[in-house]
């Protein structure tokens, strides 16, 4: 199993520039989750998927938009890049959000740095 | 007032020694609580889960305090491996969502 894995790994795009980010994961998770995390943050979710065909927004979904077409993939979109979005990204999966069996996976990542 | 609380540290301390951290929450609605790992420049990994009546995996000690709302984890013995970020994690069930701490470093010296 390649668990989840993120791509690119890393990316530099210019002021308006707008970009895919792509997570896969193969453990037929259900919940997949996108985060950013900058220093002194945390990691902020972004938005997430309860299921195939369904998104929803979590704390900072502005100037993000994504998909899941497929189960196993959860897209992330930056429609026009801003400075204000150079983060590192990580994508996460999980079986089920609940109790104390709930384990998020994380992908490695994936640096952005917008000009 | 954020959510999840953590000092961010860094503890420096020698290898051997034994070091503990504290985390408190704001949400008394919080069911679940984990610690989690993250090196430099790397993905967090599930370092343990947080039980109510504490718990122990090797050398690491997780406790959870529901009346003042804080959790610890404990670690003994800490090793120049044990170098990292720990990430202190809140489960709501209110909104199934994680809530991240900001992490506290911790610098394991020969």
């Amino acid at each position: 199993n390649a668990g989840v894995t993120q791509t690119p790994k890393f990316r530099v795009l210019k002021t308006g520039q707008s970009m895919t980010l792509l997570c896969a994961q193969d453990m037929n998770h259900e919940y997949m989750y996108w985060y950013r995390q900058d220093p002194g943050m945390g990691l902020r979710l972004i938005h997430y998927s309860v299921g195939e065909g369904t998104t929803a927004k979590g704390e900072v979904p502005d100037g993000y938009n994504v998909s899941r077409l497929k189960k196993q993939n959860f897209l992330l979109g930056l429609e026009s890049a801003a400075p204000s979005q150079t983060s590192v990204y990580f994508c996460a999966s999980s079986y089920r959000p609940r109790g104390l069996e709930e384990t998020q996976y994380f992908g490695p990542g994936t640096r952005l740095l917008v000009l | 007032r954020k959510e999840v609380e953590q000092d961010p540290g860094p503890f420096n301390v020698p290898e051997g020694a034994t070091v503990a951290f504290n985390c408190t929450y704001s949400n008394s609605a919080s069911q679940s609580f984990f610690w989690y790992r993250q090196d430099c420049r790397k993905e967090p990994k599930l370092l343990m889960s947080v039980y109510s009546s504490g718990n122990e995996d090797g050398r690491f000690t997780a406790q959870l305090n529901r009346a003042s709302q804080y959790i610890s984890l404990l670690i003994r013995d800490s090793k120049l491996s044990d170098s990292a970020t720990y990430l202190c994690v809140a489960l709501s069930y209110n909104t199934d969502k994680l809530i991240f701490g900001t992490g506290t470093r911790l610098q394991v010296f020969p």
